[in-house]
């Protein structure tokens, strides 16, 4: 069964500073990988899909890779803002009927 | 729609009762997708559904837990007998293919049902 996790559980920097959130993931079998967005009572925001074939993804500041070999996928974010503050959780299909199977998460709060 | 639609956004109910939540999908998306996420935890998958067809159902948490999907489109979640533990967001999501497409392929979430058992 797919395991997920992420670290670190909760981050806390400075407005500006570039960050690293990581995902880990036990079985590399999978066709791709998504990072979400979550506020505080929202629901989810999809950041970034990055297929297995490929090996990062980019949008605006936020820079996702990926390597399945070493069930590794980092989320980079560049020059962060406050704005950014909010849970990052990231996921892989389960395996069978099981869906995405998500990570705790990293609860990440950019001090103005 | 423009994006995932949950009703209803909160309930609360009392311990006992049925309660029904329902999510209206993207059009056109065939993957329905249930969680549920509970204070301080991660999601937890509950069921799949590829069109009208779910191909598992053992994510339900118990018996009391039953979905369906009609017509492609909307996808109801029913809890009997609700209980305490059952307070939780459950969250649907969509997309327009399998999640475990090979193409690859992006899920879109509702904002939730906040249910309160009391």
């Amino acid at each position: 069964k797919q395991e997920v996790t992420q670290i670190p559980a909760a981050l806390s920097v400075p407005e500006g500073e570039n960050l690293v959130l990581n995902c880990s993931f036990t079985d590399s079998a999978i066709y791709n990988l998504q990072w979400f967005r979550q506020d505080p009572g929202k629901g989810l925001t999809s950041l970034l899909l990055i297929q297995s074939s490929q090996r990062e993804q980019t949008s605006g500041r936020l820079n996702a890779s990926l390597d399945k070999s070493s069930g590794r996928s980092t989320l980079y974010i560049a020059a962060s803002q406050p704005g950014d503050s909010a849970t990052y959780l990231c996921a892989v299909p389960g395996g069978g009927a099981d869906g995405l199977t998500f990570g705790k998460g990293t609860h990440l709060i950019i001090q103005p | 729609g423009a994006g995932v639609s949950q009703s209803p956004s909160n309930k609360v109910t009392e311990k006992g009762k049925d309660v029904e939540l329902r999510c209206d999908p993207i059009s056109g998306h065939t993957a329905l997708y249930w969680y549920r996420q509970s204070l301080g935890q991660g999601l937890e998958f509950l069921i799949y559904f590829q069109g009208n067809s779910a191909p598992d159902k053992s994510g339900l948490p118990s018996d009391r837990f039953s979905a369906e999907r009609t017509g492609g489109s909307v996808s109801t979640l029913t809890i009997q007998r609700t209980q305490q533990e059952d307070s939780a967001v459950y969250l649907c999501a969509s997309s327009l293919l399998s999640f475990d497409s090979i193409l690859g392929n992006t899920i879109y979430f509702g904002e939730g049902s906040w249910l309160t058992v009391v």
